[in-house]
């Protein structure tokens, strides 16, 4: 039990296109979500957390306008890279709490490779 | 905020040998305390965590230490083998009433590597 997957896993795109990275959680229904950023040889980096039917908190310094977030149902949370640029190449992760708000448990998906060119 | 620092960063040992990462955290009202093995490319996978309120817990080869008043916790992986080899990441979760109360602050990682 407690699988997340993540769709796409790997994503080459053009600079100033948009880009969207779906989060499930395939056996579980999770009301908190978490998106991570990693560059090479580094530590996870919460971006911001999301809460389904609610609007997602964002951690200091992360532009909220660029990434966009959005928990639409218990199973599915969407990252949207918005006007990608090859700063912003990495591998994104999410993560999700199994069960109601109290449960410490956090399963990551498998993550998502970002190429901007 | 809490601050999680893990040492060493990078871990060479035998096969058979013992491993032992450590981390310190800053904030006193954190009580949970996973650690992860990520392999290259892969995702982090949980291989053990802790509650405040335990002091020990061990599971097969592996097994984690906490010591809430100096504030660190540790682990331990012994007879370890050539597929132990990944970077490992401890975390800690403060306490909170939202969903961004379980959020959880990672360390640096160690990069263990088990020759044989």
């Amino acid at each position: 039990g407690a699988v997340v997957s993540q769709h796409p896993s790997r994503v080459i795109c053009k600079s100033g296109t948009s880009v969207k990275i779906e989060c499930r959680s395939l056996d579980f229904q999770a009301t908190t979500m978490f998106w991570y950023r990693q560059f090479p040889k580094q530590s996870l980096m919460l971006m911001a957390t999301s809460n389904e039917g609610s609007k997602a908190t964002y951690e200091q310094g992360v532009e909220k306008d660029k990434f966009l977030i959005n928990h639409a149902s218990l199973t599915l949370s969407t990252l949207t890279v918005t006007s990608a640029h090859p700063e912003d190449s990495s591998f994104y992760i999410c993560s999700a709490n199994q069960g109601a708000w109290g449960t410490d448990t956090q399963y990551f998906g498998p993550g998502t490779r970002l190429t901007v060119l | 905020g809490e601050n999680v620092e893990q040492h060493p960063s990078t871990l060479s040992v035998q096969e058979g040998d013992s491993a032992v990462i450590k981390c310190t955290y800053s904030d006193s009202a954190s009580n949970y305390f996973p650690w992860y093995k990520q392999e290259l490319g892969k995702r982090p996978q949980l291989i053990i965590d802790i509650r405040s309120n335990v002091g020990e817990k061990k599971d097969q080869r592996i097994a984690v230490t906490l010591n809430k008043t100096a504030k660190h916790f540790s682990l331990h992986i012994t007879e370890t083998q050539p597929e132990d080899s990944a970077v490992y990441f401890c975390a800690a979760k403060g306490e909170g009433l939202t969903g961004g109360g379980n959020k959880l602050t990672f360390g640096t990682g160690t990069q263990l590597k088990v020759e044989l």
